[in-house]
């Protein structure tokens, strides 16, 4: 059972453009919502993170925004960049219970010149 | 200074031998966890332990075996290795069970088993 359902799974963005990923989930027990960010031989690294008492959280060029009632959420990537080119994962966490990460299936994302 | 290192980075074996991969962090944290991304690069957690002590057990087959020998090592140990063990395995540690927002994952160890 996929508990979080990531989409796309492949974006091709130019630079200078916003790249869009989403994500929904069903276990209305999840609290935090982080998204990972990975590099081809690397593990994945925290980018930024939501929990569900607030609608939105900007880091920079990266924004999550949080649909608490259509149980979405999803990543905005701003003037994208060459660089930002890696595999995205959103995730989910109950975290009251013996914390487990759920992870979607991932969104590869390359940002062309 | 490496946070979470693993080792092997690659291991290549044959079906049916054991093996071993190890982890550790000297990040002073209380939790650790293997993770397994398959060839879809499908991310799902595989133990945790907090303190030595096993908090998480998801349905892994009996093959895989962890050993914490203190809070800052995990090793994964996998018996009679298969074909669809195959996968790239992540070792994670943050502070406390439930502080995910402070998981940090190793560089992973991409094992191919022929």
């Amino acid at each position: 059972q996929q508990q979080v359902k990531q989409s796309p799974q492949s974006l091709i963005v130019q630079k200078g453009g916003i790249s869009i990923i989403n994500c929904a989930y069903e276990n209305t027990a999840f609290d935090y919502f982080p998204w990972y960010q990975q590099f081809p031989g690397k593990g994945p690294a925290l980018l930024i993170a939501i929990r569900p008492d607030v609608s939105e959280k900007k880091e920079g060029r990266f924004t999550i925004s949080f649909n608490k009632s259509a149980k979405q959420f999803s990543l905005h990537i701003m003037d994208s960049q060459p660089g930002d080119s890696a595999t995205y994962f959103c995730a989910a966490d109950d975290t009251g219970t013996a914390s487990k990460l759920t992870f979607g299936t991932g969104t590869r994302l390359q940002v062309t010149l | 200074d490496t946070a979470v290192s693993q080792t092997p980075k690659y291991l290549v074996t044959q079906m049916g031998n054991d093996k071993s991969i190890k982890c550790e962090q000297n990040l002073g944290h209380d939790t650790m966890y293997w993770y397994k991304q398959d060839s879809k690069k499908f991310l799902k957690i595989m133990f945790s332990y907090n303190n030595k002590e096993l908090i998480i057990n998801e349905t892994v087959p009996n093959r895989f075996s962890p050993k914490s020998p203190d809070k800052a090592h995990l090793n994964l140990h996998i018996n009679s290795l298969e074909l669809g063990d195959s996968a790239v395995y992540f070792c994670a540690s943050s502070l406390k069970p439930g502080e995910n927002e402070k998981l940090f994952f190793g560089s992973g160890t991409q094992l191919s088993v022929l």
